[in-house]
């Protein structure tokens, strides 16, 4: 089955203690992106991957990073969380482009105590 | 700056009604697309508008893009309770290869 997965779904941690949100997509898709969802503030993307090793900064990337070091795999971390990155995290694919159809993990819903 | 500003933010209705949600912006847009969320999911693609004037049917989900291609409505006939959810719209940037989003328009059907 065509699919993004993202692990964990839930994630209660405490301020400034690592975390890493791993996130795969089994479609060979090129362009691999992670958003956060705020109420009233809709999607916006933190981060964007075009390809293997190229990576740039989305809307919001401030206290986040991102590897591309397999086509699959897209982890997002979080080096020292801050109580404003309590959010509902997502990863997206698309075939070719950001402006393609994007293809949705299941979430990932943060705290930062 | 692209913005794209969705109407109504928030929508509750019985079962059986008609409803129209909006997506409108000042700058065109090559294209549309619209999603819907569900509770605990990720977006998911319902369709995408290319052409101004454009009109898409998906069952009972009308999708239309305007001529000016500035905005886009959904249209859904006899609503449902499984239509319950988030409805996205987004559209491609002029500058690179991402896409803008809508706030969304959160809709809720009562049986």
């Amino acid at each position: 089955e065509a699919q993004v997965t993202q692990n964990p779904r839930y994630l209660i941690t405490v301020t400034g203690k690592k975390l890493t949100v791993t996130c795969s997509q089994n479609m060979n898709h090129e362009y691999m992106s992670w958003y956060r969802q705020d109420p009233g503030l809709g999607l916006r993307q933190i981060y964007y991957s075009m390809n293997v090793e190229v990576t740039d900064k989305g809307d919001v990337p401030e206290g986040y990073k991102v590897s591309r070091k397999e086509k699959r795999n897209f982890p997002l971390i979080l080096e020292s969380p801050s109580p404003n990155q309590t959010s509902l995290y997502f990863c997206a694919s698309s075939l070719w482009t950001g402006d393609y159809e994007q293809y949705f993990g299941p979430g990932t819903r943060l705290t930062v105590t | 700056t692209q913005l794209l500003e969705q109407s109504p933010q928030f929508l509750s209705i019985q079962e059986g009604e008609n409803l129209t949600v909006y997506c409108n912006s000042s700058s065109v847009f090559s294209s549309l697309q619209w999603y819907r969320q569900e509770p605990g999911e990720g977006p998911v693609l319902l369709v995408t508008v290319v052409t101004g004037g454009e009109v898409k049917k998906l069952k009972r989900l009308t999708f239309q893009f305007g001529d000016a291609r500035k905005d886009s409505s959904l249209h859904i006939t006899a609503a449902q309770p499984g239509d319950t959810g988030l409805y996205l719209c987004a559209g491609p940037m002029d500058s690179n290869y991402q896409l803008i989003w809508g706030a969304g328009t959160k809709l809720i059907i009562k049986p």
